[in-house]
């Protein structure tokens, strides 16, 4: 089946410190993965996508094939990075995501 | 540009009454798609349109779920007659198949329905 699982439901950490948060897919394809976040009282928007292979807002993702994951990472937190994360998949070319069950990270000062 | 925009913003039903959503996607994006969020559930994807053509609606549960995109622009989304299993944030997504946003979907603020 396809699916993406994303272990921890709530994460906390201090400001400062190193952020990680972990997404591990099922999927029997070439996988196309994407990290959404949502700030309190704002829209789901894109995060980062792993084709491109870029760091927004200091977060950063690698797809591991060999493990089946798309870890979601940050070296130092800010308080600004408190939001609910998901990790999604798209299951094929006209972008039919399916998506984690969400991370709410919080940020402590 | 101006992002999706969807009404009503909250609704409150009894069950067994319909109810109906608005999606207004941006300008010029084809493909528009409507999501269901459960709370402490990420969102599910339950129709897709391309234009007013359908390309997904294998999650949409027909009995009681349907969808239009007459015009290819906006949609509506409509329960009839609604569950208590149907509260949920209904969210509307859009996305341009052309430059480099090809692989980004824009969201509404979602339409959050409680059924009592």
């Amino acid at each position: 089946a396809q699916r993406v699982t994303q272990p921890e439901k709530l994460l906390s950490v201090f400001k400062g410190a190193p952020v990680e948060l972990k997404c591990n897919y099922s999927y029997s394809g070439s996988p196309e993965l994407f990290w959404y976040v949502q700030y309190s009282r704002q829209r789901l928007q894109l995060l980062l996508r792993h084709i491109s292979r870029e760091s927004i807002k200091g977060f950063t993702a690698d797809l591991n094939k060999g493990e089946t994951s798309f870890h979601l990472k940050k070296p130092f937190a800010q308080e600004e990075d408190s939001a609910m994360y998901y990790c999604a998949l798209n299951l094929g070319g006209a972008q039919k995501l399916v998506f984690g069950q969400g991370t709410r990270l919080t940020i402590n000062p | 540009e101006a992002g999706v925009a969807q009404s009503p913003r909250y609704k409150i039903i009894e069950k067994r009454q319909s109810v109906a959503f608005w999606c207004n996607p941006i300008s010029g994006h084809a493909t528009l798609y409507w999501y269901q969020q459960i709370l402490g559930q990420g969102p599910k994807l339950l129709i897709q349109f391309q234009n007013n053509g359908v390309v997904d609606d294998s999650q949409l549960p027909k009995d009681r779920f349907s969808a239009e995109r007459l015009k290819g622009v906006d949609s509506t989304l409509k329960i009839q007659p609604a569950k208590l299993e149907d509260s949920a944030v209904y969210l509307c997504a859009s996305r341009n198949r052309d430059g480099s946003s090809y692989n980004e979907q824009f969201f509404g603020p979602g339409t959050r329905l409680t059924v009592l």
